[in-house]
């Protein structure tokens, strides 16, 4: 098992610019989430999703969009980038909630 | 609204030192879940423990053990003998019973970075 993948590790933005991280899953959890970890602040829910089918936001959701088509993928779409959406992401999954969650190695995005 | 407060934001100890990271919670739910993460150098985030509120038993894995006490809403860990491979950031984490149709949401405290000096 490759447990949850992130495409890609590194990425330089420009402001106004759009793209998608990728996170996938082999396990074949239900549960997916994005979170955000900036230097001093933990990590943040961005959004989630309990199933294929259906997502719902988290604590900072605004700025990003999520769809869950198939059990195992689940893209968050940065809309038009901004600066302060610098940060490093993670995906994680999880067979059950309030289960343990299997995260992803992290996506560290600059935006300029 | 859940929280989580892990005042200690650095720690520095000598290797085979005791340590105890500090976590305190916040929420209004008699029904939730606790959990320690390790986030090493490298960067992935690695789980420790879950206990939920109604298990308020230690839990000792190894050099690891876990202080769970409601009265004072803290869920402490504790590392034994400490090793430099300990370094890393720990992060504590809370999970409340969702209401409605909603999900559990992990709330995670700020983290506490420790080094362990060899």
């Amino acid at each position: 098992n490759a447990g949850v993948t992130q495409t890609p590790k590194f990425q330089v933005l420009k402001t106004g610019q759009s793209m998608t991280l990728q996170c996938a899953q082999d396990m074949n959890h239900e549960y997916m989430s994005w979170y955000r970890q900036d230097p001093g602040m933990g990590l943040r829910l961005i959004h989630y999703s309990v199933g294929a089918g259906i997502t719902d936001q988290g604590e900072v959701p605004n700025g990003y969009n999520v769809s869950r088509s198939t059990t195992e993928d689940f893209p968050l779409r940065l809309l038009s980038a901004a600066p302060s959406q610098t940060s490093v992401y993670f995906c994680a999954s999880s067979y059950s909630t309030p289960g343990e969650q299997y995260f992803g190695p992290g996506t560290r995005l600059t935006v300029t | 609204a859940q929280k989580v407060t892990q005042a200690q934001t650095e720690i520095s100890v000598v290797e085979k030192e005791d340590v105890t990271l500090d976590c305190v919670y916040e929420t209004r739910d008699t029904t939730y879940y606790l959990f320690w993460y390790k986030q090493p150098p490298s960067g992935e985030l690695v789980f420790l423990i879950r206990r939920n509120s109604f298990d308020e038993q230690n839990e000792i894995s190894g050099r690891y053990s876990w202080n769970f006490q409601k009265s004072t809403s803290s869920f402490n860990f504790t590392i034994t003998a400490s090793q430099v491979v300990d370094s890393a950031v720990y992060f504590c984490a809370l999970s409340e019973v969702p209401s409605g149709a909603g999900s559990y949401q992990l709330t995670f405290g700020k983290g506490t970075k420790l080094s362990v000096i060899p």
